[in-house]
């Protein structure tokens, strides 16, 4: 397929243990996206990368998250120490290279994480 | 700060129209998406709007005035299938990320 895949698509942890959502965006895709989605909230940013780096890394809500991405393509989130309020779906976007504010974000699946 | 105002839940019938209100505060204004997001799946784009006035495809069109901090999702001859909620986002100053509303949920009935 062509679109934004993520790995798991659920995941259940037990409180404290440490977690990682993998996420593969679109080929060609340079900008990739991390967001989160909790019950009754609207979608809330986390980092963004444009390529390997972070220029932005504001929505990360405290230092047990983390995110990397490995040659322009395969971006992981790790969240340590998982806390009952990290339950949510974790979605990853990318979008093509361009005019950043106008290109279109496509979305993956999501990796739905329930911590226990 | 940055704030997005969106209905929680809309109801219609087959075939009607239905209009999704959005109002946005925002520091600076770089564009505002429209997305659909069926129960369970990834959200989908529908519409980008950076210059006021009315952008139309097909069964659905989105509106914007900047000066009003307004937008609306305008859905024509209502399916079943357009049963699912409606995510108004703006870009962010930075132009780095969506900053998303929570989504209005939109019931279709027959």
């Amino acid at each position: 397929g062509a679109g934004v895949s993520q790995s798991p698509s659920n995941k259940v942890t037990e409180k404290g243990k440490d977690v990682e959502l993998r996420c593969d965006p679109i080929s060609g895709h340079t900008a990739l996206y991390w967001y989160r989605q909790s019950l009754g909230q609207g979608l809330e940013f986390l980092i963004y990368f444009q390529g390997n780096s972070a220029p932005d890394k504001s929505g990360l809500p405290s230092d047990r998250f983390s995110a990397e991405r490995t040659g322009g393509s395969v971006s992981t989130l790790t969240i340590q120490r998982t806390q009952q309020e990290d339950s949510a779906v974790y979605l990853c976007a990318s979008s093509r290279p361009g005019t950043q504010e106008r290109d279109e974000q496509f979305f993956g699946p999501g990796t739905r994480l329930t911590v226990l | 700060g940055q704030n997005i105002d969106q209905p929680t839940e809309m109801t219609a019938t087959e075939g009607a129209i239905v209009q999704i209100n959005c109002t946005y505060q925002t520091s600076g204004f770089n564009g505002l998406f429209w997305y659909q997001q069926h129960a369970g799946e990834a959200p989908t784009f529908l519409s980008y709007n950076v210059l006021d006035g009315l952008e139309e495809k097909g069964r659905f069109s989105s509106f914007l005035s900047r000066s009003k901090g307004y937008s609306y999702l305008l859905l024509k001859e209502l399916q079943m299938k357009d049963s699912a909620s409606y995510l108004c986002a703006v870009v962010n100053q930075a132009g780095t990320a969506l900053i998303f509303g929570k989504g209005t949920t939109l019931s279709v009935s027959s």
